[in-house]
């Protein structure tokens, strides 16, 4: 089946700090792999994607490279700030083996910068 | 331009009652989907409707049912609530063109409606 593990947190850093928030995953076909931000008191925001194996996806400085060799999907940021503290999921898709577009998310990592 | 609208914010019950929670989709958008968030998990899919039918299913008893309006606006309905009921309920939205998958990098969520079964 399909499923998705995740560093387990909460995760305290110092501003400028380097991040790494580990994810791994199981399934069945190729999926597409994303990661998703949730903020206090907002909904879950779309934070980067990759869509297949190699592909590295980026946004706001965050970076993650699907590697299929480990079934890895590591979150990193070389210069974290305050206003990077937030709850990160990691998520699959499998549609192209189930034809089902649901996602299945990891157990979120609270991240917590401190000036 | 409105983004996933959800009511209401919070909402306390008790066990055995039946609850409704409403979701109006982002402008343009025609599919909802509709996840359970536990305290301290990720969200976990319930269902998904288009054409105002159930598409996909997640592993969910049938307590848990939706509805889909012609406008695009969905329902979440769960009878006989249980404690374990308690969580987070996420609604997305998404566009499905034709037969074509929707594509899950434009799933637009909601903030959340927070169930609390006492």
């Amino acid at each position: 089946g399909n499923s998705v593990t995740q560093m387990e947190g909460p995760v305290t850093l110092s501003e400028e700090a380097f991040l790494t928030i580990n994810c791994t995953y199981t399934a069945t076909g190729y999926p597409s792999l994303f990661w998703y931000v949730q903020y206090p008191g907002e909904g879950l925001q779309l934070l980067l994607k990759a869509t297949k194996a190699d592909d590295k996806g980026s946004n706001k400085g965050f970076e993650a490279t699907y590697r299929k060799e480990t079934t890895s999907f590591h979150l990193e940021k070389g210069s974290v700030q305050v206003s990077d503290s937030a709850v990160y999921f990691c998520a699959l898709s499998d549609s192209r083996q189930t034809g089902a577009n649901n996602l299945f998310f990891g157990t979120g990592t609270r991240l917590t910068v401190i000036p | 331009d409105a983004g996933v609208t959800q009511s209401p914010t919070h909402l306390i019950k008790t066990r055995g009652q039946q609850v409704t929670l409403r979701c109006s989709p982002k402008s343009g958008h025609d599919t909802v989907s509709w996840y359970q968030q536990a305290l301290g998990q990720g969200p976990q899919f319930i269902f998904q409707y288009y054409e105002e039918e159930e598409r996909q299913r997640g592993n969910f008893p049938d307590r848990f049912s939706g509805h889909q309006f012609p406008n695009y606006s969905s329902e979440l309905n769960v009878n006989a609530l249980l404690l374990g009921d308690s969580a987070l309920y996420l609604c997305a939205s998404s566009v499905r063109k034709g037969t074509a998958i929707t594509s899950n990098e434009k799933l637009f969520f909601g903030s959340g409606t927070q169930l609390s079964v006492l």
